[in-house]
């Protein structure tokens, strides 16, 4: 079946690094992504990776994805306060079709 | 350029009554998502309309039904409201082929209570 988990909280400090990670159980997922949302906002994609990749940079984000475990992970680096959300990993088994999301992990940044 | 609108973006039903919420995607989008977001719950995949016509549908009951019109505008139809509807509903669009991935872009949603 389709299922994607995420932890549900994460903390952390100004300028530190956050990981979020996710795990997902469709082997048949192509496309794998990250949104964001903030309080009263729709969902904003942040990243995304393809099946056939194991790594993806994009400024202060990096995806990592290990297809073999079905575990991505997204890291920010120097984290800011503006950066508190919630954070959704979610996979595609085909461009522009449904997503199946996870529960959503929320990120807090403290001062 | 004006983004994923939706509307109303809170509403209050009682249960059994019927509910019609809207949606315009972005400027140039003709395929249209609908996703149904429970307090504290990622967002679940109800159904997609593309050409007028339902193409993929989620695990959610016939109550639930929608139409695109010619503009690509969309409507979200549930009957026989039941408590357990109360969510947050998002419209996302999108266009096959163009952008990243087939990028989907949301609206900020329609808060539903059903009392």
């Amino acid at each position: 079946g389709e299922d994607v988990e995420q932890s549900l909280f994460l903390s952390v400090r100004e300028g530190d690094s956050s990981v979020i990670n996710c795990t997902y159980t469709d082997s048949s997922s192509t496309y794998l992504y990250w949104y964001k949302q903030e309080p009263g906002a729709g969902l904003q994609l942040l990243t995304y990776i393809f099946s056939n990749m194991d790594m993806k940079q994009d400024q202060r984000l990096t995806v990592l994805l290990n297809k073999k475990d079905k575990h991505l992970s997204l890291r920010i680096a120097d984290t800011q306060t503006g950066d508190s959300a919630i954070y959704f990993c979610a996979e595609s088994a085909n461009q522009g079709g449904k997503l199946i999301f996870g529960q959503g992990t929320e990120l807090s940044v403290k001062p | 350029d004006a983004g994923v609108t939706q509307s109303p973006t809170h509403l209050i039903k009682t249960r059994g009554q019927q509910v019609t919420l809207r949606c315009s995607p972005k400027s140039g989008h003709d395929t249209v998502s609908w996703y149904q977001q429970a307090l504290g719950q990622g967002p679940q995949f109800i159904f997609q309309y593309y050409e007028e016509e339902e193409r993929q549908r989620g695990n959610f009951p016939d109550r639930f039904s929608g139409h695109q019109f010619p503009n690509y505008s969309s409507e979200l139809n549930v009957n026989a409201l039941l408590l357990g509807d109360s969510a947050l509903y998002l419209c996302a669009s999108s266009t096959p082929g163009q952008g990243i991935a087939g990028e989907l872009f949301f609206g900020e949603g329609s808060r539903l209570t059903v009392l």
